[in-house]
């Protein structure tokens, strides 16, 4: 099963350009979520989106753009990358019918550096 | 404002119990989460308590006391695979995750 598959795993960026990094998830997850983990903080939420058609903000959405078209789908667009968005970012989903459990399911991770 | 704190490392023998624990401040609570993340990897669910007292699942057991604010997760024989860091979460009452910034759980033979 592939669960939740990120792209790219890695890539150095300009700062001013954008980039989108893409999840797809294949369980039928309701809910998807997008996370940056910078050494010594917790996963901060960046956006989220409930089901599809909705989005989001979470705690640090600035700069950031998501948009959910379909279940599967969840790219996070950085529109002028800047070296402060360097960073590991994790896509998440999980599974709404279980009852706000909680349980995530994660993507292995996109490292960006910001240059 | 809304708080999780862990210990930022821990160091263990390969065989041993190790205890980490968590304590938080949040708008409110819907439950505690326990991640493993290994280095270079996603995290992975270990463990969901919401009402007080000891949940067991194999050498991993979490603890959650609401009224003190504070959970804790405990290894048992230890093996040199645990080395991760543990992450620890709380839903508040908007059913968002506020996240721990995680304990790295070093194992020595």
């Amino acid at each position: 099963t592939a669960g939740i598959t990120q792209a790219p795993t890695s890539q150095i960026l300009a700062a001013g350009r954008s980039m989108t990094l893409r999840c797809t998830q294949d369980m039928r997850h309701n809910a998807m979520y997008w996370y940056r983990q910078d050494l010594g903080l917790g996963l901060r939420l960046i956006h989220y989106s409930n089901t599809a058609g909705t989005t989001g903000k979470g705690e640090v959405p600035d700069g950031y753009s998501v948009s959910r078209a379909n279940t599967d789908d969840f790219p996070l667009t950085l529109a002028s990358a800047v070296p402060s968005q360097t960073s590991v970012y994790f896509c998440a989903s999980s599974d709404s019918a279980s009852g706000n459990t909680g349980e995530l399911f994660f993507g292995e991770g996109s490292r960006l550096t910001v240059l | 404002g809304q708080n999780i704190d862990q210990p930022t490392e821990m160091t263990a023998t390969e065989g041993a119990i190790v205890q980490i624990n968590c304590t938080y401040q949040t708008s409110g609570f819907n439950g505690l989460f326990w991640y493993q993340q290994h280095a270079g990897e996603a995290p992975t669910f270990l463990s969901y308590n919401v009402l007080d007292g000891l949940e067991e699942k194999g050498r991993f057991s979490s603890f959650l006391s609401r009224s003190k604010g504070y959970s804790y997760l405990l290894l048992k024989e230890l093996q040199m695979k645990d080395s991760a860091s543990y992450l620890c979460a709380v839903m508040d009452s908007n059913y968002q995750l506020i996240w721990g910034a995680g304990t790295k759980l070093i194992i020595k033979p």
